[in-house]
């Protein structure tokens, strides 16, 4: 079975502050993405990766960067929280050149900006 | 610009009845649509595809319908089960991109 873990379910943080979420995947996948919901708004994707140290901007990148030093790793950094970035934020892996029918979700992270 | 659109956000029905979720969009580069589908605080699972060059697909309970011309799609679950109780998602993709459009969500509830 395929696994996205992500490094925490809930977190609360303060405005300015640097955050970091973390993804995993088990399945040695090149894509990684990761996703915001919102409600009213759907998943929205903020940036993706298809390979190690590759990255591509999605749909809402401001505010965001992201790491990716070892494959099963992709990293999403707020540099600097704002409460528009309370929301749940979702990770998924894939493998490269599939259609989304193989894309995998991790559970979440519910951050909340102070 | 909402390329695909879910315009019912929620959607009742009855333990044993068909549940039809819709879901239209804009961009006609769109080849292939897929439904998701999340319960609370778990992330979304793929439930069904289809592709352009089709317009029906079925597994067990779950068929998706495609009109091209129309540029919609459907979801019906027959019979519907009180466990389909979820929000559900559509999703466009473009061959040879990554980027995966995602629509709304219908909140779907199952009485039982």
């Amino acid at each position: 079975d395929v696994k996205v873990t992500q490094s925490s379910r809930y977190l609360v943080k303060r405005t300015g502050e640097k955050v970091f979420l973390e993804c995993v995947q088990d399945m040695d996948h090149e894509n990684m993405f990761w996703y915001r919901q919102d409600p009213g708004l759907g998943l929205r994707l903020i940036y993706f990766s298809y390979d190690v140290k590759m990255k591509e901007k999605g749909d809402i990148p401001e505010g965001y960067s992201v790491s990716r030093e070892k494959k099963e790793r992709f990293s999403l950094i707020l540099e600097s929280a704002s409460t528009n970035q309370t929301s749940m934020y979702l990770c998924a892996s894939s493998e490269l050149g599939s259609r989304a029918d193989t894309q995998y979700f991790g559970p979440g992270t519910r951050l909340t900006v102070l | 610009d909402q390329q695909v659109k879910q315009n019912s956000p929620s959607l009742s029905v009855q333990e044993g009845r068909i549940s039809i979720l819709n879901c239209d969009y804009t961009n006609s580069m769109f080849d292939y649509f897929l439904w998701y589908k999340k319960y609370p605080a778990e992330g979304p699972t793929f439930l069904i595809s289809i592709s352009s060059i089709k317009d029906k697909n079925e597994d067990g309970r779950f068929t998706v319908f495609l009109n091209k011309s129309a540029k919609h799609l459907s979801l019906h679950i027959v019979p519907s089960q009180p466990g389909d109780s979820a929000v559900y998602f559509c999703a466009a993709i473009s061959s040879g991109t990554y980027k995966y459009i995602f629509g709304t969500g219908t909140r779907l509830k199952v009485l039982a």
